[in-house]
């Protein structure tokens, strides 16, 4: 198993400005994924987190409004940039556990723009 | 035409009913997972599927990969099963696909005492 812990668990943050949202794991673990959820939507992935390489962005999703780190394979970092009204949503982390394949989700995000 | 749909999108029940949220996909998957989320946002997983049925208390799943399509059950229904259930594929494709998720929309479910 995984446990995820994933803060901020939510902001308001202004117009403008950028926020980083950390996911750290308990165990090392290979894939790691940030997904967005809109209100009222399901989840949108934006990207996969690779360990010691640039992310894998999915279409719509660009690197200059969403840097993603991965140090290691326990950690990661999502930056939501020069943020707006549009850009609040749930934001959440997400592993596969390499040996059951078995999927686990930090407790989200919440994040206001204002 | 979504990959994931899902059915029904609300679903309103009376506390001891039985419920039976469906599940159909378009691509082939390497696995099927059915999660829970409660109104703060946290996901929980209740099931990854890969063939037949599994059955955890009160939840019962199953997927027909012939037919393209799964099942979540939750017998004796209860107002604290009241959630967000959704169902989600992993895509079958390797490389840079592996391991992707595509969700279905979710189904809102409110059981009344």
């Amino acid at each position: 198993s995984a446990v995820i812990s994933q803060k901020p668990s939510r902001d308001i943050c202004q117009r403008g400005t950028s926020l980083t949202i950390q996911c750290q794991v308990d165990s090392q673990v290979t894939m790691m994924f940030w997904y967005r959820q809109q209100p009222g939507q399901s989840l949108t992935l934006i990207a996969t987190a690779n360990q010691g390489s640039e992310a894998t962005y999915e279409s719509g999703f660009v690197i200059d409004k969403f840097p993603i780190s991965r140090p290691n394979l326990t950690f990661s970092t999502l930056t939501v940039s020069n943020m707006s009204p549009e850009d609040s949503s749930i934001y959440l982390c997400s592993v596969i556990a390499g040996g059951s394949g078995e999927l686990f989700f930090g407790e989200g995000s919440r994040l206001t723009v204002l | 035409k979504n990959e994931v749909e899902q059915s029904p999108q609300n679903l309103t029940a009376q506390e001891g009913e039985f419920i039976t949220i469906n599940c159909s996909y378009s691509v082939g998957i390497s696995a099927l997972h059915w999660l829970q989320q409660h109104p703060g946002g946290g996901i929980v997983s209740l099931f990854m599927l890969s063939s037949g049925k599994k059955k955890h208390g009160r939840l019962i799943a199953t997927i027909n990969i012939q037919e393209k399509h799964s099942s979540l059950h939750i017998t004796a229904s209860h107002p604290r099963d009241s959630a967000v259930y959704i169902c989600a594929v992993r895509s079958a494709v390797g490389g840079t696909s592996y391991g992707k998720l595509t969700f279905g929309q979710g189904t809102i479910l409110t059981v009344h005492p």
